[in-house]
């Protein structure tokens, strides 16, 4: 268990849909990062947000965004879904320092999105 | 922009014996970092080992170790004794050192899937 939670585990929506996916970093760590693994795209990094900031951003698309709350767990909005969104969405957190591992990233379980 | 290669789409091994999946990178960046993430069955990732570039001396974790030659950039992993449990997808992962250490995403390389024989 890395610490990292993630809610829900599985969910299947239709195309048009908005769904919204929750993180809660492991204690103390203040980066949260956003992934998606999909068959024909391998693991694509989203967003980085540090501390409530957004820090990074990767190949997201607009239609999705992301927020970091003052708690430091992070949702991940998904809206007008497409079939090609249906993906393994991860979160990982770090503690974000400079050295002695703390830019380790830690993933959580992932949430299985399924777009009908 | 850095990009992670892994050439071997799929390796197998019998139990007990050592296999080395190969991964190579390609960046102008001095200080970052690589690490090796194991995804079984389950999806979960789960961190194998990590190494900073600046250090000379390859990692190792019990039965995982690497070959890290930078000038090479190439980090290949090395696992002894294979166990059925090491039965996973294999990602290598890059990810630079910012000077203010909190913008630090990675790049993953495509994968390797290991399969341990009995």
């Amino acid at each position: 268990d890395s610490g990292v939670t993630q809610t829900p585990k599985h969910l299947i929506t239709a195309t048009g849909q908005r769904v919204t996916l929750r993180c809660s970093p492991r204690s103390g760590d203040l980066s949260v990062y956003w992934y998606q693994q999909s068959l024909d795209q391998g693991l694509q990094f989203l967003i980085q947000y540090y501390n409530g900031e957004e820090r990074a951003k990767g190949n997201i698309l607009e239609r999705f965004s992301a927020q970091q709350f003052p708690d430091l767990h992070s949702e991940l909005n998904l809206s007008s879904l497409e079939l090609g969104d249906s993906a393994l969405y991860f979160c990982a957190s770090s503690v974000s320092g400079t050295s002695g591992g703390q830019e380790t990233q830690y993933f959580g379980p992932g949430t299985r999105l399924l777009v009908l | 922009a850095q990009t992670v290669t892994q050439s071997q789409p799929e390796m197998s091994v019998q139990e007990a014996e050592t296999v080395t999946l190969s991964c190579t990178y390609d960046t102008s960046e001095n200080n970052y970092y690589l690490f090796w993430y194991k995804q079984p069955p389950s999806r979960q990732m789960i961190l194998v080992i990590r190494q900073e570039a600046y250090k000379q001396q390859n990692a190792t974790e019990n039965r995982f170790s690497v070959n890290f030659q930078k000038a090479a950039k190439s980090f290949s992993l090395k696992i002894s004794d294979s166990q059925l449990g090491d039965t996973a997808m294999y990602f290598c992962a890059f990810m630079k050192l910012s000077r203010r250490g909190n913008n630090n995403d990675m790049r993953f390389g495509a994968g390797t899937r290991l399969t341990v024989k009995p």
